[in-house]
C-alpha cells in the first residue's frame, strides 16, 4: 500500500503568513493528490485535485504542485478563517490520506 | 447545493452490526458518474477509506474491511447506507460520507460526521 507522510504535524503561524505544507508518497502517484481542510465538527472541504487543480469555490489564496511523490499545498497569506487541520490524499492505485497537519495560531 | 448527513446510533455493543444511512440532497443519487462513499477517522488516527457504492449496486470496500461490510443506494429517498458487521472497539470513529468525483477517486463533497462508539 501508498503511505502519505504529512509534515509538519503542527504549523504555528500567524494572519498574513505564506504556509506550506508538505506531502511525501512512498511510491509514485503522478499527480494523483488531493487537498482537504477540515475544521472539529464540520464537513471537511476538498481545496485541490490532480495536485494543483483548485476547487470550484475555494479562494486562489490556496495553491498546490508537485508530482511524483513529492506535493506541497501553499497558503499564499494565512487568514483567520485558515486555521484547521490539512490532509493530503492520494488516489492512484491505492486511495490513502496523510495523517494531517494542524494550522494553529502562533 | 450538495450536501450530505449521516445518522444512525452513537453506541454500538462488540460483535454488533454498525448501521449507517447517509441523505444526500442538492444531487440525485442516481447520477451515473458518481459513486458514494463511506470514510472514517479513529481517534487519534489517520483517515480511512472504507467503501464505494454506485446506485446500480456496484460497491468496492477496502480489501481488509470488505468480509464486514455492506453498502446500499435507497434511490427513491436519495439515501445510501453502510452496514459494519462484527464490531469491535477497534471500529470507533467518526464515520463520514462522501461523494466520489468521477474524474478520480478524491472526494468533492462530506458530510460532517458521526461518532460511533462500539462499547458494551
Amino acid at each position: 500500500d501508498i503511505q502519505m507522510t504529512q509534515s509538519p504535524s503542527t504549523l504555528s503561524a500567524s494572519v498574513g503568513d505564506r504556509v506550506t505544507i508538505a506531502c511525501r508518497a512512498s511510491q509514485s502517484i503522478h499527480e494523483w493528490v488531493a487537498w482537504y481542510q477540515h475544521k472539529p465538527g464540520k464537513a471537511p472541504k476538498l481545496l485541490i485535485y490532480e495536485a494543483s487543480i483548485v476547487a470550484s469555490g475555494v479562494t486562489s489564496r490556496f495553491s498546490g504542485s508537485g508530482s511524483g511523490t513529492e506535493f506541497t499545498l501553499t497558503i499564499s497569506s494565512l487568514q483567520p478563517d485558515d486555521f484547521a487541520t490539512y490532509y493530503c490524499q492520494t488516489y492512484d492505485t491505492y486511495l490513502a490520506f496523510g495523517q494531517g497537519t494542524k494550522v494553529e495560531v502562533k | 447545493q450538495v450536501q450530505l448527513q449521516e445518522s444512525g446510533p452513537g453506541l454500538v455493543k462488540p460483535s454488533e452490526t454498525l448501521s449507517l444511512t447517509c441523505n444526500v440532497s442538492g444531487w440525485p443519487i442516481s447520477s451515473s458518474d458518481y459513486y458514494w462513499s463511506w470514510i472514517r477517522q479513529s481517534p487519534g488516527k489517520g483517515l480511512e477509506w472504507i467503501g464505494n457504492v454506485h446506485y446500480s449496486g456496484a460497491a468496492f470496500y477496502k480489501p481488509s474491511l470488505k468480509s464486514r461490510v455492506t453498502m446500499s443506494v435507497d434511490t427513491p429517498r436519495n439515501q445510501f447506507s453502510l452496514k459494519l458487521s462484527s464490531v469491535t472497539v477497534a471500529d470507533t470513529a467518526v464515520y463520514y460520507c462522501a461523494r466520489r468525483e468521477p474524474s478520480g477517486s478524491y472526494f468533492g463533497y462530506w458530510g460532517q460526521g458521526i461518532l460511533v462508539t462500539v462499547s458494551a
